[in-house]
C-alpha cells in the first residue's frame, strides 16, 4: 500500500519570502512516480511536476524547484520568493506499479499556503 | 486550462436520492479517472476506466458507478445518497497509464 505524509496543514509567508512544502511517501515499490499539483479556490488541480523513481536530480522551473531524495523517502517543494497569486492548496501525489493495473494517484492531505501581500 | 470539463459545476441532493455527474476528456485521452475530495482533505481515487472498462477501483461501494464513452465523454453515478458522500468529486483523464493526469474543475455535491 501506498502512503503520502504531508505534514504541513498550514503555511503562511510574506510575499518575496521562499518557502518549502514538505512530502513524505511511503512504498514498496522500486519504481513509482511522484507528483506535485496546485489546487487553487477554483477547484481544479493543476499539475505541477512528475518525477519518477529512477531520476534523483532536482529540477527547477522557474521560481519552483523540487528536491527528491530517495534516502529519507521525500520530494520537498520549494517556491521562491514567493507570490500572492501563489496561495493555494498543495498536494504531493504517489503512483506505483502496485497501485494495479489503474496506476491512480495516491495524495497526501495537502498543504494550504497562503502568502501575504 | 486542462481541456478536461465537468457539469454540473454544483448540485443539491438529499439523502436517497441518485446522482450523475459528467465529464468530458480531452480528445484522444483513453483513460479516465474519477476521485472524491471531502472539505480538508486530498483526493481519493473511486474507479478508473480504460478504453470503456472499469480497470482500477478504490474503496468505495457498488453503489458508485460509471460509464465511460467512444466520444471521451464519462460518468460517475452515486445511488443511494449519503450524507458523507457530500465533496467535491473530480474527474481526470490521460492517454494512457503511465501519463500525468489532468483534472476538470470538479462537482461540488452537497447531499441533505
Amino acid at each position: 500500500a501506498q502512503k503520502v505524509t504531508q505534514a504541513q496543514t498550514e503555511i503562511s509567508v510574506v510575499e518575496k519570502e521562499d518557502v518549502t512544502l514538505d512530502c513524505v511517501y511511503e512504498t514498496r515499490d522500486t519504481t513509482y512516480y511522484l507528483f506535485w499539483y496546485k489546487q487553487p479556490p477554483s477547484g481544479e488541480l493543476v499539475f505541477l511536476i512528475r518525477r519518477n523513481s529512477f531520476d534523483e536530480q532536482n529540477e527547477i522551473s522557474g521560481r519552483y524547484s523540487w528536491n527528491f531524495q530517495k534516502s529519507t523517502s521525500s520530494f520537498n517543494f520549494t517556491i521562491t520568493a514567493s507570490q500572492v497569486v501563489d496561495s493555494a492548496v498543495y498536494f504531493c501525489a504517489l503512483s506505483a506499479i502496485s497501485s494495479g493495473s489503474a496506476r491512480q494517484l495516491t495524495f497526501g492531505s495537502g498543504t494550504q499556503l497562503t502568502v501575504l501581500p | 486550462e486542462t481541456g478536461v470539463t465537468q457539469s454540473p459545476t454544483h448540485l443539491i441532493k438529499t439523502r436517497g436520492q441518485q446522482v450523475t455527474l459528467r465529464c468530458s476528456s480531452q480528445s484522444g485521452h483513453n483513460t479516465v479517472s474519477w476521485y472524491q475530495q471531502a472539505l480538508g482533505q486530498g483526493p481519493q481515487f473511486i474507479f478508473q476506466y480504460y478504453r470503456e472498462e472499469e480497470n482500477g477501483r478504490g474503496n468505495f461501494p457498488p453503489r458508485f458507478s460509471g460509464l465511460q464513452f467512444p466520444n471521451y465523454s464519462s460518468e460517475l453515478n452515486v445511488n443511494a445518497l449519503e450524507l458523507d458522500d457530500s465533496a467535491l468529486y473530480l474527474c481526470a483523464s490521460r492517454f494512457g497509464l503511465n501519463n500525468e493526469q489532468f483534472f476538470g474543475p470538479g462537482t461540488r455535491l452537497t447531499v441533505l
